[in-house]
């Protein structure tokens, strides 16, 4: 089945600093990707969804400019906490679906846990 | 709005016993719903979904979900666990109507199934 690799697994950062999450679709194209964040015994929240070559759309209450987010190819997409604080701490999944797929060929990335101290 | 409530953060079962992980929703018309699987160090992977048709859905693994629509559940089920069942099991949802919004997701569940 197609993968999605999500880099790094885990990260550990100070505060103040930015950090990079990196998805790629490793056999398929991916012409829209989705950005979830999960807090402890919580839902997956979605963060916003990103379409090859345009600029992501965000849901509500999510802060574009704290969580800057590229999508220039159709392999991969950047999450970008910048500025990280500890209430950024959280785990942080990326989803791909190729093009005309359904919800059961929206394939997802292993997560990074993400700990700001 | 959507919503996808599942009730239990941990279930426990005996290898061979049958097992249930429980989810209700809250859509505006008709729901599609899915059964997603996460094993250890895995990316979330798709299970089964009910769009339409027969209540009761056979997926990937042994897997079958039943759609009951007076209790709006959608509990995933298997008649003999297995020790190799044993991961983090979500359950998600979208309207009929709800175009191609993103699913929503529940809190997921975590299957423990002991030999």
């Amino acid at each position: 089945g197609a993968v999605v690799s999500q880099h790094p697994s885990w990260v550990i950062c100070k505060s103040g600093t930015s950090v990079k999450i990196e998805c790629r679709s490793l056999d398929f194209q991916a012409t829209t990707m989705f950005w979830y964040r999960q807090f402890p015994k919580q839902s997956l929240m979605l963060m916003a969804t990103s379409n090859e070559g345009s600029k992501a759309t965000y849901e509500q209450g999510v802060e574009k400019d704290k969580f800057l987010i590229n999508h220039a190819s159709l392999t991969l997409s950047t999450l970008t906490v910048t500025s990280a604080h500890p209430e950024d701490s959280s785990f942080y999944i990326c989803s791909a679906r190729g093009a005309g797929g359904g919800d059961e060929k929206l394939f997802f990335g292993s997560g990074t846990q993400l700990s700001v101290l | 709005a959507q919503s996808v409530a599942q009730p239990e953060d941990q279930v426990n079962v005996a290898e061979g016993n049958p097992l249930t992980v429980k989810c209700t929703y809250s859509v505006s018309g008709n729901p599609y719903l899915f059964w997603y699987v996460q094993y250890p160090n895995r990316g979330l992977q798709f299970l089964l979904k009910y769009i339409t048709g027969d209540n009761l859905v056979k997926g990937s693994y042994g897997f079958e979900a039943e759609f009951n629509k007076s209790q709006t559940s959608f509990h995933l089920k298997k008649p003999s666990a297995l020790v190799s069942d044993s991961a983090l099991y979500f359950c998600a949802v979208r309207g009929e109507n709800s175009g191609n919004t993103p699913l929503v997701f529940g809190k997921g569940t975590r299957l423990s199934v002991i030999a």
